[in-house]
């Protein structure tokens, strides 16, 4: 599975939008990228994932480059509970017998209220 | 539904000792998957059980082994415990293997094992 980098934190004020970066510069054209969230001491929660076009559900917004080598994560309208541990992953979406997830380092994200 | 549950959620061992952790997936749920979560190393992925077989195996020795029950349900062991085995040791099932349906995998709150 590709590398992903992603900063180790950031800070948003509480009802403004968060976006998370993540970079997959050697992603390659079968990857994913996977948003997953780790509150703390709770086991990590799905957000979304996608391959090439933007996606959003009732949580937040994928918005993946063109080239694929970068994709941002967007929460509309963060709240004091959106604090969390963010992780950016990209792996192979195949159709059974798959690995499991590779989780980096991710960002912590702090929503200052 | 019901989420992942898994038991006991906090333990206390000691060296040498060993340990069996369980694991319920969502009803309806064939895959579950084993990761741990230490400071150091962040999550890693153990091992994944679909329909009672091994799918999957992490770079773990091995001391660390599970299994999955007809009805999903999954254990797993790790024999002559050491220190550097304290952590917190989640399980994920989805509907098929590692989420590979919907990419999307649902944890349980954990099982932190400490070794003394």
């Amino acid at each position: 599975d590709a590398k992903t980098t992603q900063p180790p934190s950031m800070d948003c004020a509480e009802g403004r939008a968060a976006n998370l970066p993540c970079n997959h510069s050697t992603i390659s054209g079968n990857e994913y990228v996977y948003w997953y969230r780790q509150i703390h001491s709770q086991g990590p929660q799905y957000i979304i994932h996608g391959l090439k076009n933007n996606e959003t559900n009732e949580m937040a917004s994928l918005i993946i480059t063109e080239d694929r080598k970068s994709s941002t994560l967007i929460l509309p309208h963060a709240t004091l509970r959106d604090t969390a541990v963010y992780y950016c992953i990209v792996r192979v979406y195949s159709g059974g017998g798959a690995d499991g997830l590779t989780f980096g380092k991710g960002t912590h994200l702090i929503i200052q209220p | 539904k019901a989420g992942v549950t898994q038991t006991p959620r906090y333990l206390i061992k000691t060296r040498g000792q060993q340990v069996t952790l369980s694991c319920s997936p969502i009803s309806g749920h064939r895959s579950v998957s084993w990761y741990q979560q230490t400071p150091g190393q962040g999550l890693q992925f153990l091992f994944e059980y679909f329909s009672e077989t091994q799918r999957n195996k992490g770079n773990f020795p091995g001391r660390f082994s599970g299994r999955q029950f007809s009805n999903s349900r999954s254990e797993m062991n790790v024999s002559t415990l050491e220190l550097g085995d304290s952590a917190l040791y989640l399980c994920a099932s989805s509907l098929l293997a590692s989420g590979s349906n919907t990419g999307e995998l649902f944890f349980g709150e954990g099982s932190r094992l400490t070794v003394l």
